[in-house]
Parts: C-alpha cells; sequence; structure tokens
C-alpha cells in the first residue's frame, strides 16, 4: 500500500519551460489536492478535486493547471515555468471514513526554476 | 471558510506537556477541527479531529470549549521528536471533499 506516490521528487526547469508534476494514490480516495510550500512558509492551496470530473481553483492558482485523470490520478501543470514557482509541491488525498476526515500526504517534488 | 489563528512558534523541554491554542472566531456549525503535524521535508501528518468537547487518541488530545472559537492541542510529555509544525485546520468535511486551507503553523520546539 503505497498511499500517495509523487513523480518526479526533484525537477530544475528553465524559465518558460513546460512540466507535469504526477501524482497517483491507490486508497480509492475521493479528493485531491496540490498544494505549494515555499521555504519557512506554510502550505497554500493550489487546486482541488473534491471528485473524479471536478476541479477547483484554491488559493493561489494563477500559472497552474491541472487533470482529475481518473479517481487515481491528480496531474499538476506549469504551462510556462517562472522563477517565483520554484517551491516543495506536496500532492495529498482525503475521504471521510469512521467518522473522521484525514488527508494523506506525498513525499513532495521540489522544483528549482531558474 | 474559516480563518485560524495560531502562536507562529514556541518552545518547551522535554517530558514537559504542550499546549498550542488555535483561535477561529468564524466557525461555522458543520465545522470540523483538524491539526496536523509535519517534518522538515516531509508533507503533513494528522494528528487529531475533534468537532466538540475533548478528543484523545494515543498521542495528543484536543480540547474545544463549547463555543468552538478557539481549540487547543495538547502533547504529553514531548519528545524531541516532537520538534515540528504543527497546523490547526478548521473546516467542513463531507463526502464530497473539502477545501483543506492550512494556516501559518506552530513552529514547535522542544530541547533537552
Amino acid at each position: 500500500n503505497a498511499g500517495v506516490t509523487q513523480t518526479p521528487k526533484f525537477q530544475v526547469l528553465k524559465t518558460g519551460q513546460s512540466m507535469t508534476l504526477q501524482c497517483a494514490q491507490d486508497m480509492n480516495h475521493n479528493s485531491m489536492y496540490w498544494y505549494r510550500q515555499d521555504p519557512g512558509m506554510g502550505l497554500r492551496l493550489i487546486y482541488y478535486s473534491a471528485s473524479e470530473g471536478t476541479t477547483d481553483k484554491g488559493e493561489v492558482p494563477n500559472g497552474y493547471n491541472v487533470s482529475r485523470l481518473n479517481k487515481r490520478e491528480f496531474s499538476l501543470r506549469l504551462e510556462s515555468a517562472a522563477p517565483s514557482q520554484t517551491s516543495v509541491y506536496f500532492c495529498a488525498s482525503s475521504e471521510r471514513l469512521g467518522g473522521r476526515t484525514e488527508a494523506f500526504f506525498g513525499q513532495g517534488t521540489r522544483l528549482t526554476v531558474v | 471558510l474559516a480563518k485560524t489563528t495560531q502562536p507562529i512558534s514556541m518552545d518547551s523541554y522535554e517530558g514537559q506537556e504542550v499546549n498550542i491554542t488555535c483561535s477561529h472566531n468564524n466557525i461555522a456549525t458543520n465545522d470540523y477541527i483538524t491539526w496536523y503535524q509535519q517534518f522538515p521535508s516531509q508533507g503533513p501528518r494528522f494528528i487529531i479531529q475533534g468537532y466538540k468537547t475533548k478528543v484523545t487518541n494515543e498521542v495528543a488530545s484536543l480540547f474545544i470549549p463549547a463555543d468552538r472559537k478557539s481549540s487547543t492541542l495538547s502533547l504529553p510529555r514531548v519528545s524531541l521528536s516532537d520538534t515540528a509544525v504543527y497546523y490547526c485546520l478548521v473546516g467542513g468535511f463531507t463526502g464530497g471533499g473539502n477545501k483543506l486551507t492550512f494556516g501559518t503553523g506552530t513552529q514547535l520546539k522542544v530541547e533537552l
């Protein structure tokens, strides 16, 4: 049981390049999320998907797009990377089970844009 | 969404009880209160969740007063390994998902 898996773990991009961050969960959760975390800061929600087929903007969606490919997978795309997007990106999934809702996080993708 | 306010940092010593309070004055009727822990270079990890009164599990207790405008995470007998950032989240949790929004968190430092 892998939980939430993110790929890649590290990435260096040049300004203007594009890339897609992949996220997959094997817990059959309905909800999935993408966050970014800048050094010394809290997590900021980029996009989330309450269920397969739906996506919604979070706090900082500008410069990003997402795709909920199926129930397992939720990808984050940077169309034209900028240095301000240098950050650690976390994917998470959640479900309400047994009277509580618990979010599970991936190990993060450390992205540097030069 | 209810906004939360926590202390930016706290210091403690091994073996002490640590209480971290979170203010959420505009909490809604269907909102739950959840606490997460984050170690450096890792994603947050669920600690505890509650709606009212007191909740206890194997690692922490959560105290919620009757007006639910604040909550207190209590960590008994902390150790060096409890040094981490602790986040308080408030939101309604349904089967359709929730917009999980994190605040700035509280950096807890435990020393010998």
